[in-house]
């Protein structure tokens, strides 16, 4: 079954670590998203990339990084230096091959910092 | 001002209601609008997909996209306790070659029996 797979479901962090959360589709789309979602906040944009080797800040991008090596895979590495990272993160990928397009989302991952 | 404007609710119904839900959103360059399904703890499910103003039925479920007034609407139609869940607005334009999906902050549904 082609989808989006995110992974690990539930993450915890300790103070002062990086974490990295996996995210994988085989729906060949082109464009891949990150999401943070928090209580009452909606869906706020991390980053994102529409080809490989390539990415773009979105709105809350600071304390975050991504790679882009591979069309299948966009991981999203919260380091150290992202001051509240407990939230849901939620990875999305589009096809961009007509005018426009929607995007289809992972299960999650719940990160917590103990 | 949010560029989508969304009720947070919660919004309460008896089982067979038909619901209205709703987004207002403030960029006219918009052209492409969804509307996600969100269970507890889970990612978003792409509902409906509409281009440029207009209807689109689907089951129970029809969209409405009315840009001259910048407002899109969700019904659902004989809700059932299934359809509790919160959900999203998304709209997109073409900016620099992509289309970044903007939310709103989704709208809590309760169907109660």
């Amino acid at each position: 079954d082609g989808g989006i797979t995110q992974s690990p479901k539930y993450l915890f962090r300790k103070e002062g670590q990086n974490v990295t959360l996996s995210c994988e589709q085989n729906l060949n789309h082109d464009a891949m998203y990150w999401y943070r979602q928090d209580p009452g906040q909606g869906l706020r944009l991390i980053y994102y990339s529409q080809i490989v080797n390539d990415f773009q800040k979105g709105d809350i991008a600071e304390g975050y990084s991504v790679s882009r090596e591979k069309k299948e895979s966009f991981p999203l590495t919260v380091t150290s230096a992202q001051k509240n990272p407990t939230a849901f993160y939620l990875c999305a990928s589009s096809s961009r091959d007509r005018d426009g397009d929607e995007a289809f989302f992972g299960q999650g991952t719940r990160l917590t910092v103990v | 001002q949010k560029e989508v404007e969304q009720d947070p609710g919660p919004l309460s119904v008896p089982e067979g209601a038909i619901v209205s839900l709703n987004c207002t959103y403030s960029n006219s360059a918009f052209q492409y609008f969804m509307w996600y399904r969100q269970y507890s703890r889970k990612g978003p499910e792409l509902l409906m997909y509409t281009y440029s103003s207009g209807n689109k039925e689907d089951g129970r479920f029809t969209a409405q996209v009315d840009k001259s007034s910048k407002y899109i609407s969700l019904f659902i139609r004989d809700s059932q306790p299934s359809d509790s869940a919160t959900y999203l607005c998304a709209m997109s334009h073409a900016s620099g070659g992509s289309y970044i999906p903007t939310f709103g902050r989704g709208t809590s549904l309760i169907v109660h029996p």
